[in-house]
């Protein structure tokens, strides 16, 4: 079965302070892992696909990366805008359901 | 387009009572899905449709729980006899199945469903 695990489950920032989100994972073959951003009472809001291991993608002041493993999602210089709770989540080559992970609660305090 | 709607956003019931919910998909998108979140948890996969065939359905899916896509338009999810444990959110999404970002979903709001 395909899991996903996020860590950690919640990180408190200083305006400025960068730092790391992971996302490890286990599937019987990576069609795609996928990071969403998810605000209080609204739906995920689509941020990046990756594909295989090496792979990387930036928008902003966030960058993921991927390996055969774990994939981080690295956020630079972060603003007060920035808080929300990110998800990772998996689709296996076989079916087209995504499997989320728990989210990491991140908020950026000014 | 305004992107996925779904209606209603509250719905507030007795334990017993049945519930719908409707998705109304970006109007491109042959794939729409049905996801439920609890607090603190991710998205979890309910149901999957390309056009009106309803393709994969999760194991957690009770009887209790129908989907339908009529004519590969818009989507309904039932609940019959509403449990304490159906309190969700239940998100709806679509993607294009096709092309540049075809497995990107694009949620809705979602639908909060209290039962007391």
């Amino acid at each position: 079965e395909d899991q996903v695990t996020q860590s950690p489950e919640a990180l408190r920032l200083q305006e400025g302070e960068s730092s790391s989100l992971n996302c490890s994972y286990t599937v019987s073959g990576l069609r795609g892992l996928f990071w969403y951003r998810q605000d209080p009472g609204k739906g995920p809001e689509f941020l990046f696909t990756l594909y295989s291991a090496g792979e990387e993608k930036e928008k902003e002041r966030l960058k993921a990366t991927l390996t055969k493993k774990e994939s981080f999602l690295h956020i630079t210089a972060p603003k007060p805008e920035d808080s929300a709770t990110y998800l990772c989540a998996v689709q296996a080559l076989q079916n087209e359901k995504l499997t989320f992970g728990t989210g990491t609660r991140l908020t950026i305090i000014p | 387009d305004t992107g996925v709607s779904q209606d209603p956003r509250h719905k507030i019931t007795k334990r017993g009572q049945n519930v719908t919910f409707r998705c109304d998909p970006i109007s491109e998108h042959n794939r729409l899905y049905w996801y439920r979140q609890t607090l603190g948890q991710g998205p979890e996969f309910l149901t999957y449709f390309q056009n009106e065939a309803q393709l994969e359905k999760s194991r957690l899916l009770s009887d209790r729980f129908s989907a339908e896509r009529p004519k590969g338009s818009f989507s309904t999810l039932e609940i019959q006899r509403t449990e304490q444990g159906d309190s969700a959110m239940y998100l709806c999404a679509s993607s294009s199945g096709s092309g540049a970002g075809a497995n990107v979903l694009t949620f809705g709001a979602g639908s909060r469903l209290t039962v007391l």
